[in-house]
This record gives structure tokens, C-alpha cells and sequence, in this order.
């Protein structure tokens, strides 16, 4: 089956930058992604990676090593706005299969 | 807007009651998802269905039955279900079982009194 690993939750500031670790394990692997959800929200989509090194959009950015089963979410200049829950979720298994992780909760103080 | 519609938002019904919780995705897309999430638990993967055939189920209590008639609808059909299943039912879609992203429905709070 596919596990995942993430901090419970991270402090910030405004401003700062913050890295949110994943560790996963699964039997076939065919990606990590990074979704975002905010309280009464529904998830939504940020980034996907799936081959090893860094992918950047705007001020997110998600680094993957499948060798280490391992990715982590780098989000820079955090606003208030960020403030919310961060996923990491892995395709594996089967191509269908989206299985995500506990989920980090970021919040955001002045 | 997701392009993914869920309704109801709210259902609040009877542990003997029977009802059922539909999506909709306009995208296009050929593999839909229910997931459940509770009150500090991951989101938990119920079931899958890609080109409308059921690919994954995670090992749900018979008192939850899916439905695909189409690529464009899912159904969960509710029957004598418990307390302990209160919780958010999320339905998602994707492109192909490997699409890069899947878009969420904003999802059915469910009470179960």
C-alpha cells in the first residue's frame, strides 16, 4: 500500500520562508504532488513532480528524490493568505491510485 | 470553480435513512475519485473509477456503494450508515488514471444522527 509522512503543523512568519517535508513509501511510483486546502475548502493543486529535482511556480517551489522517497514544498515570501493545510499525495500503486498525506497545517503571523 | 460539482453540500440524515451524494465534473476528464476526510485524519481514498470502471476500492464498509453511469457522474449511495461516518465526502476528477492533477468538488458535509 502507499504511506505518507508530513509535519503536523509549522509556524511562519510573514515574509520568511518555509519548507514542508513529505516522506513516502509506496509499491510503484509514478509522482508526488502538492495540494493546498483551506478551512471549509476544497483541495486544490500546486505542484507535481515525477523525476528527482526542483520545480518552481512562482513563489511555491517542490523538490522530489525518489531514491529517498522524499519530497519537501518551499514556499517563499509567505503572505497571510497562505495560511491553510499543505498535502503531499503520491500516484501509486496503480496509475489511478492518489493517496495523500496527513497533512500539514502552515499558519502565518505577523 | 473547479469545473467540479458536488451536491448536496449539506446532508444531515438518520442512521436507517437512504440517500445518495452526486458529482459532476465538466473537464472532460475519465477518472473520477471519492475521498472521505475527517476531523484531524488524512484525506482517505474511498474509491476509483477510471473510464467508468471501478479500478480501487479501499476496503469501505458495504454501507457505501459507488456509482459510475458515465465519465461525467459519480454517485455514492448511502444506506444505514453510522455516527463515526460524519465527515466530508470529497469527489475529484482527473485525465487518465496518471493526470498530473486532480481537481476537487468542494465537497458534502455529512451528519449522521
Amino acid at each position: 500500500g502507499q504511506s505518507l509522512e508530513q509535519p503536523s503543523e509549522v509556524t511562519a512568519v510573514e515574509g520568511a520562508i518555509v519548507q514542508i517535508n513529505c516522506t513516502y513509501q509506496t509499491s510503484g511510483f509514478y509522482g508526488l504532488s502538492w495540494y493546498q486546502q483551506h478551512d471549509g475548502g476544497a483541495p486544490t493543486f500546486l505542484s507535481y513532480n515525477a523525476l528527482d529535482g526542483l520545480e518552481e511556480t512562482g513563489r511555491f517551489s517542490s523538490f522530489l528524490s525518489r531514491s529517498d522517497s522524499y519530497g519537501y514544498l518551499l514556499l517563499q515570501e509567505l503572505q497571510m493568505k497562505d495560511s491553510a493545510s499543505y498535502f503531499c499525495a503520491v500516484r501509486g500503486g496503480t496509475a489511478s491510485k492518489l493517496t495523500f498525506g496527513t497533512g500539514t497545517r502552515l499558519q502565518v503571523t505577523l | 470553480e473547479t469545473g467540479v460539482t458536488q451536491t448536496p453540500r449539506h446532508l444531515v440524515m438518520g442512521m436507517t435513512n437512504k440517500k445518495s451524494l452526486k458529482c459532476e465534473q465538466h473537464l472532460g476528464h475519465n477518472a473520477m475519485y471519492w475521498y472521505k476526510q475527517s476531523a484531524k485524519k488524512p484525506l482517505e481514498l474511498m474509491f476509483v473509477y477510471s473510464l467508468e470502471e471501478r479500478v480501487e476500492n479501499n476496503s469501505v464498509p458495504s454501507r457505501f456503494s459507488p456509482e459510475c453511469p458515465n465519465s461525467s457522474h459519480l454517485f455514492l449511495h448511502l444506506h444505514t450508515l453510522q455516527p463515526e461516518d460524519s465527515a466530508l465526502y470529497l469527489c475529484a476528477s482527473s485525465q487518465g488514471g496518471s493526470g498530473t492533477e486532480a481537481f476537487f468538488g468542494q465537497g458534502t458535509r455529512l451528519t449522521v444522527v
